[in-house]
């Protein structure tokens, strides 16, 4: 399985804009790049995934280089309700292979 | 739209005991995953069912783990004889398509 290299903290100041980093340089090329996160207490839930193109939805935006080995999260206006542990993850995309490989992802305080 | 559900919360046991998880997945998702998360790690995937067969279960140690997902809705994992390392988050996850939809866990302590 493909694997990821995250930072394991990071700190953020409210209403300022977070960048989280993720190394993936064993890349395939069908790999999708998928970003989760998990608040304290709660599963994990969907934040967003991307294969080539930078994609933007309502609650981030993924920025990825063009040589595909490394990716970006960004959140535009960190809030304390951003504070959690972000997992960056490559997905197959093989057919019916939809397993998630979560390393240990990177905590994010955020500082009001 | 109902999220995923599981029962029980929490779950305090001794060792040598057997424990069993229940998971309701949202309505229509073919795919349902287990995963254990252990303290300060990741979740780890034990095994993924599409309906009710299993598509993958090589993380599951299989000695002391069972699953089941009769009718290919809601499904059961259990754990017979616990030990103290199996002391973990339980999480039920369902998906339609690529996106998992992930259930709050089952916090399991083992005495």
């Amino acid at each position: 399985d493909a694997k990821t290299t995250q930072p394991n903290s990071m700190e953020s100041n409210e209403e300022e804009p977070v960048h989280l980093p993720c190394n993936h340089s064993t890349i395939s090329g069908t790999d999708y790049i998928h970003w989760y996160r998990q608040l304290p207490s709660q599963g994990p839930e969907y934040v967003i995934h991307g294969l080539t193109s930078n994609v933007n939805n309502r609650m981030a935006s993924l920025a990825i280089a063009e040589d595909r080995k490394s990716s970006t999260l960004i959140l535009h206006r960190a809030t304390l309700r951003d504070a959690a542990v972000y997992y960056c993850i490559l997905r197959t995309g093989q057919t019916g292979a939809n397993n998630l490989f979560f390393g240990t992802g990177t905590r994010l305080t955020v500082i009001p | 739209e109902a999220g995923v559900a599981q029962s029980p919360r929490y779950k305090i046991i001794e060792k040598r005991q057997s424990v069993a998880f229940w998971c309701n997945p949202i309505s229509g998702h073919a795919t349902l995953y287990w995963y254990q998360q252990i303290l300060g790690q990741g979740p780890k995937l034990l095994i993924q069912f599409q309906n009710n067969g299993v598509v993958d279960d090589s993380q599951l140690p299989k000695d002391r783990f069972s699953a089941e997902r009769l009718k290919g809705v809601d499904s059961t994992l259990k754990i017979q004889p616990a030990k103290l390392e199996d002391s973990a988050v339980y999480l039920c996850a369902s998906s339609l398509a690529r996106e998992q939809f992930f259930g709050p866990g089952t916090r399991l302590t083992v005495l």
